[in-house]
């Protein structure tokens, strides 16, 4: 059963904790990027990764960091330096470069307090 | 700058009604427009995609239109229903660049029995 997993779907953290978003894709997608989402706007491009042990900083990349060791994986770490990091966040992989569609996983919603 | 505007912001309709989403967009060069559905608390959903020579297209109940000359689209739903209900985003691709996607801020629709 091919797509894209975000866990946990739910997420409670403190102020001042580091946490780790998982992205997994079994599509066999080259690329893979990480959006945020909040009330009102459009999704924001935080990282995105076109290949294997490389990734760049997407519109708001300040506070979070990525690592791409495996194909099939690109987890998010919200780091304490992120001042609002309570939001929904978004996965996605595509096929490869920039022109096919991007599918999207079930999402992770990231509750600070 | 390249900017994408959806409206109504939100829209309330009557199951077994119709209703259009419109979506206007500065980007260029122009790649592909493309319309998401997006449920609540999951990720957004492909519904449809745009491309330049492209006028109208269908998918089931969902109709999206084009017109490249005033970059405008719309998204026309038929005979609602009520697993209608969601936010429905537009997200425009330019054609050059690794960060090249443009997303609008989505209309929210509810569709009441």
């Amino acid at each position: 059963d091919g797509g894209i997993t975000q866990s946990p779907k739910y997420l409670f953290r403190k102020e001042g904790q580091n946490v780790t978003l998982s992205c997994e894709q079994n599509l066999n997608h080259d690329a893979m990027y990480w959006y945020r989402q909040d009330p009102g706007q459009g999704l924001r491009l935080i990282y995105y990764s076109q290949i294997v042990n490389d990734f760049q900083k997407g519109d708001i990349a300040e506070g979070y960091s990525v690592s791409r060791e495996k194909k099939e994986s690109f987890p998010l770490t919200v780091t304490s330096a992120q001042k609002n990091p309570t939001a929904f966040y978004l996965c996605a992989s595509t096929m490869g470069g920039t022109s096919y569609e991007q599918y999207f996983g079930p999402g992770t919603r990231l509750t600070v307090t | 700058k390249n900017q994408v505007e959806q409206s109504p912001q939100s829209l309330i309709i009557l199951e077994g009604k119709n209703c259009t989403l419109q979506c206007n967009y500065t980007v260029s060069p122009f790649s592909n427009l493309r319309w998401y559905k997006q449920d609540t608390g999951r990720g957004p959903v492909s519904l449809t995609i745009m491309t330049f020579s492209e006028n109208t297209k269908s998918n089931g109940r969902y109709t999206a239109t084009l017109d490249a000359d005033t970059k405008q689209s719309s998204l026309h739903i038929t005979a609602s229903q009520l697993s209608d209900s969601a936010s429905y985003i537009c997200v425009v691709r330019e054609q050059t660049g690794a960060n090249n996607l443009f997303f609008g801020t989505g209309t929210r629709l509810t569709v009441i029995p």
